[in-house]
């Protein structure tokens, strides 16, 4: 089954605890992103990848990381997570190297950051 | 940068009655305009799309209009059903950033 998968599902932390939420999609896509959902303020991007190795900042990077060795995986890395890092994070991958194609959602990992 | 107005923010309808929901932006290069439907506790999901050299797109229930000149753009939903209700978010292309920009959403309640 096609599908973008992320874990965990759910996260409760505690401020500057390094955490990496996985990120992973099985169908060859190229463009992979992470964005954060916070009541009032819709999807922001944090970070987006056209390819392997290649990445770039989104519109709220601060306080985060990301990687592309692989061209399924796209970890999202908080290397001392705060408590406005709490938010509900989804990322998203779609076939080729823009956003013009459907964006495919994972199921969301719930993060609280006490 | 670019932004994305989205009204309104919810919406109550009684089922069979349509629904509208706008939104402006302000780079006049965007040529992508996708709309995605979240249900509760559900990811978002696309609904439908539209690209700048279209006017209209129509699917079923659902339809997206295009305004270039004004820079808006709307989703209509026709013969509303209670699983319609949702969250919808519009969205734009960011042409410069190759990324997607989306309105901060509207909560769409059909009540039967």
């Amino acid at each position: 089954e096609a599908q973008v998968t992320q874990n965990p599902r759910y996260l409760i932390t505690v401020t500057g605890k390094k955490l990496t939420v996985t990120c992973s999609q099985n169908m060859n896509h190229e463009y992979m992103s992470w964005y954060r959902q916070d009541p009032g303020l819709g999807l922001r991007q944090i970070y987006y990848s056209m390819n392997v190795e290649v990445t770039d900042k989104g519109d709220v990077p601060e306080g985060y990381k990301v990687s592309r060795k692989e061209k399924r995986n796209f970890p999202l890395i908080l290397e001392s997570p705060s408590p406005n890092q709490t938010s509900l994070y989804f990322c998203a991958s779609s076939a080729t190297s823009g956003v013009t194609d459907t964006q495919y959602f994972g199921p969301g990992t719930r993060l609280t950051v006490l | 940068g670019e932004n994305v107005e989205q009204h309104p923010s919810t919406l109550s309808v009684q089922e069979g009655d349509s629904a509208v929901i706008k939104c402006t932006y302000s780079d006049s290069a965007s040529n992508y305009f996708p709309w995605y439907k979240q249900e509760l506790g559900k990811r978002p999901q696309l609904i439908i799309d539209i690209r700048s050299n279209v006017g209209e797109k129509k699917d079923q229930r659902i339809a997206v209009t295009l305004n270039k000149t004004a820079k808006h753009f709307s989703l209509h939903i026709t013969e509303t059903q209670p699983e319609d209700s949702a969250v919808y978010f519009c969205a734009t292309f960011s042409g410069g950033y190759n990324k997607l920009i989306f309105g901060a959403g509207t909560r769409l309640a059909v009540h039967p």
